[in-house]
């Protein structure tokens, strides 16, 4: 079992659509969640953290965060072309400062 | 303030040469990472370190990387001799302690 799992995709949604994305984690003891956005060809882009169950809104973005289930997801309402890129899951284990990544869940928002 | 910044952005070398990436963090930051991004894959720790210890280094190679991180601020990951799997983006990142990630640019690498 991997220690961040994701849906590779890709995950299509129309523009102005919520597109979800989840992922989930093997290490209980993890306390800091995070996902970043990645272009093609750019590294990856913090935009939401979360250390605490429940969820944590920042503009278009929703983190939730369930540390019983082992799960975080990101949604983003209002969908936009430019929003279409690899969002990686990241979490800590064995410490706040060893994150692990998941592989990234492909996003492609269409017209 | 300026962000993480790597160099070289992009590197072409023949197998079994050796090679050097250089990252110098945020300012500020005392934890600093090296990861390595395979295509469609996420980003796999090689290396971290607090200050000018390194703290995680299970998943470097060490029968040919190694790294530095002199004064506990600029950091350099190295490979010799390169092989052809190692053709990858080396990613630098740097934190404060137990908060937010960032990342540089990445060192593109390709072994031929």
């Amino acid at each position: 079992q991997k220690e961040v799992e994701q849906n590779s995709g890709p995950l299509s949604v129309p523009e102005g659509a919520i597109a979800s994305l989840n992922c989930t984690y093997s290490d209980r003891g993890s306390q800091s969640f995070f996902w970043y956005r990645q272009y093609s060809g750019k590294s990856p882009e913090l935009i939401m953290s979360i250390y605490s169950n429940g969820d944590k809104e920042d503009g278009r973005f929703t983190a939730q965060l369930n540390k019983a289930s082992q799960y975080v997801s990101l949604l983003i309402r209002d969908s936009q072309p430019s929003d279409s890129a690899t969002y990686l899951c990241a979490v800590s284990s064995g410490g706040y400062n060893k994150l692990i990544f998941g592989a990234g869940t492909r996003l492609a928002v269409h017209p | 303030e300026a962000g993480v910044v790597q160099s070289p952005r992009y590197k072409i070398i023949e197998k079994k040469q050796p090679v050097a990436f250089w990252c110098n963090p945020i300012s500020g930051h005392n934890t600093l990472y090296w990861y390595l991004q395979n295509l469609g894959q996420g980003p796999e720790l090689l290396i971290r370190y607090e200050n000018e210890e390194a703290v995680d280094d299970s998943q470097l190679p060490k029968d040919r990387f190694s790294a530095e991180r002199l004064k506990g601020v600029d950091s350099t990951l190295k490979i010799q001799p390169a092989e052809l799997g190692d053709s990858a983006v080396y990613l630098c990142a740097s934190s404060r302690r137990g908060r937010e990630l960032f990342f540089g640019e990445g060192s593109r690498l390709t072994v031929l």
